[in-house]
């Protein structure tokens, strides 16, 4: 099954970019997303790439895939205050598997 | 309407007593979910409904038992809880679970669930 990995923990500056990496395991997974979750909320959908994409650009938001590495990143343009959350990459085969999270710290 | 409402917000029961909760989405979407969130971690799932079939049981225990009255409702009814059962409780929907479809998930705000 997949298994997927990230980071526990990143601090960036306010106004400076904010990289969160995640390798996953299983090739086969079809789409890879990155959910937000903001203390004591749900979790919210940011982005999804298909497997047979390499990039995917929303607004502040980049979405990098290494199919090789089986990595992926997402990277926020503009780092706000509002930013602050957890980031949960996940990955798809029978069901969605999610990392453990990646804690998002802006400094400002 | 994006949203998945969830009731109620926060639920404080004891070891002995019987309640559900509930989850509602009016996106038409086919495909429900139930979650549990501890501290810390990320969401572990417990249960899809597909079509208003239970399609997955993540092997949750008998003390949880969900139940979908129609497409647009989802309840988890919860009986003799134990304490390490707190948590956050997540419903989420998706539009089917299809193959070659992203599977694209909409959470509700969760119940965060106490058990004395």
């Amino acid at each position: 099954g997949e298994d997927v990995e990230q980071s526990l923990f990143l601090s960036v500056r306010e106004g400076d970019s904010s990289v969160i990496n995640c390798t996953y395991t299983d090739s086969s997974s079809t789409y890879l997303y990155w959910y937000k979750q903001e203390p004591g909320a749900g979790l919210q959908l940011l982005t999804y790439i298909f497997s047979n994409m390499d990039m995917k650009q929303d607004q502040r938001l980049t979405v990098l895939l290494n199919k090789k590495d089986k990595h992926l990143s997402l990277r926020i343009a503009d780092t706000q205050t509002g930013d602050s959350a957890i980031y949960f990459c996940a990955g798809r085969d029978d069901k969605i598997i999610f990392g453990k999270g990646t804690r998002l710290h802006i400094l400002p | 309407d994006t949203e998945v409402t969830q009731t109620p917000k926060h639920l404080v029961m004891g070891m002995t007593n019987k309640k559900s909760l509930k989850c509602e989405q009016h996106m038409g979407h086919r495909a429900m979910y139930w979650y549990k969130q501890k501290a810390k971690k990320p969401p572990e799932l417990m249960f899809v409904y597909s079509y208003e079939k239970l399609s997955i049981n993540e092997s949750v225990p008998s003390r949880f038992s969900p139940e979908c009255p129609n497409s647009s409702l989802l309840n988890l009814h919860l009986h003799a809880l134990q304490p390490e059962d707190s948590a956050l409780y997540l419903c989420a929907s998706s539009q089917d679970r299809a193959s070659g479809n992203p599977d694209t998930q909409y959470f509700g705000p969760g119940t965060r669930l106490t058990v004395l």
